[in-house]
């Protein structure tokens, strides 16, 4: 199993550009969870999903948007980058049934927003 | 609401030293508490988890935590610190049958040889 991929691994916009952040995992789980993280402040969830088809926001949601149209893919959207989405980005993904229901999480996106 | 404090942002201690990491809770209901590390440039990795089975958990690396609901407190502790163990540790909560997970603030270890 690869787990919980992430694409790209660093990435550099200037402000108003928009891109998507890209998330699979190939456990067959059904939540999946965007998270940002910030130094001093741990990480803070952008939305989530519990499975094909069904989102939620989180803590901080607002300048991004999300959909699940299959159970693999989660992937996230800056639809209008600005200074303050720098950060790192992190998916993560956990059954939602089970004793087994920590999260599993990618290795991060860098983004740095000019 | 349910909530994580991590007391202390940045935590030294000499190699061989013990390793005590801090991590209070606030939930209404009884909670499933994770601590996490996090290598530079690297995702988090689960380091132990409680989920009410046991009050001592054992984890990966030496690593254990135990709940204390008195105290609402689950501090990670290691007796020995290994020059390996230097990175960042979070302290997470799972609410009840909720997937949401919070996240402390992280406890950047370093340890001094």
């Amino acid at each position: 199993n690869a787990g919980v991929t992430q694409t790209p691994k660093f990435q550099v916009l200037k402000t108003g550009q928009s891109m998507t952040l890209q998330c699979a995992q190939d456990m067959n789980h059904e939540y999946m969870s965007w998270y940002r993280q910030d130094p001093g402040m741990g990480l803070r969830l952008i939305h989530y999903s519990v499975g094909a088809g069904i989102t939620d926001q989180g803590e901080v949601p607002n300048g991004y948007n999300v959909s699940r149209s299959t159970t693999e893919d989660f992937p996230l959207r800056l639809l209008s980058a600005a200074p303050s989405q720098t950060s790192v980005y992190f998916c993560a993904s956990s059954p939602t049934s089970g004793d087994r229901r920590e999260q599993y999480f990618g290795p991060g996106t860098r983004l740095t927003v000019t | 609401a349910q909530s994580v404090t991590q007391l202390g942002s940045h935590v030294s201690v000499s190699e061989g030293a013990l390793v005590l990491l801090r991590c209070n809770y606030s939930s209404s209901v009884p909670p499933y508490l994770f601590w996490y590390v996090q290598y530079p440039n690297q995702g988090l990795q689960l380091l132990l988890k409680y989920t009410s089975a046991a009050t001592l958990v054992k984890g990966i690396n030496g690593f254990e935590a135990e709940f204390k609901k008195s105290e609402t407190s689950f501090h990670l502790t290691k007796p020995s610190a290994h020059m390996s163990d230097a990175a960042e540790y979070f302290c997470a909560l799972r609410y009840g049958g909720y997937q949401k997970v919070t996240f402390g603030t992280g406890t950047k270890l370093q340890v001094i040889p």
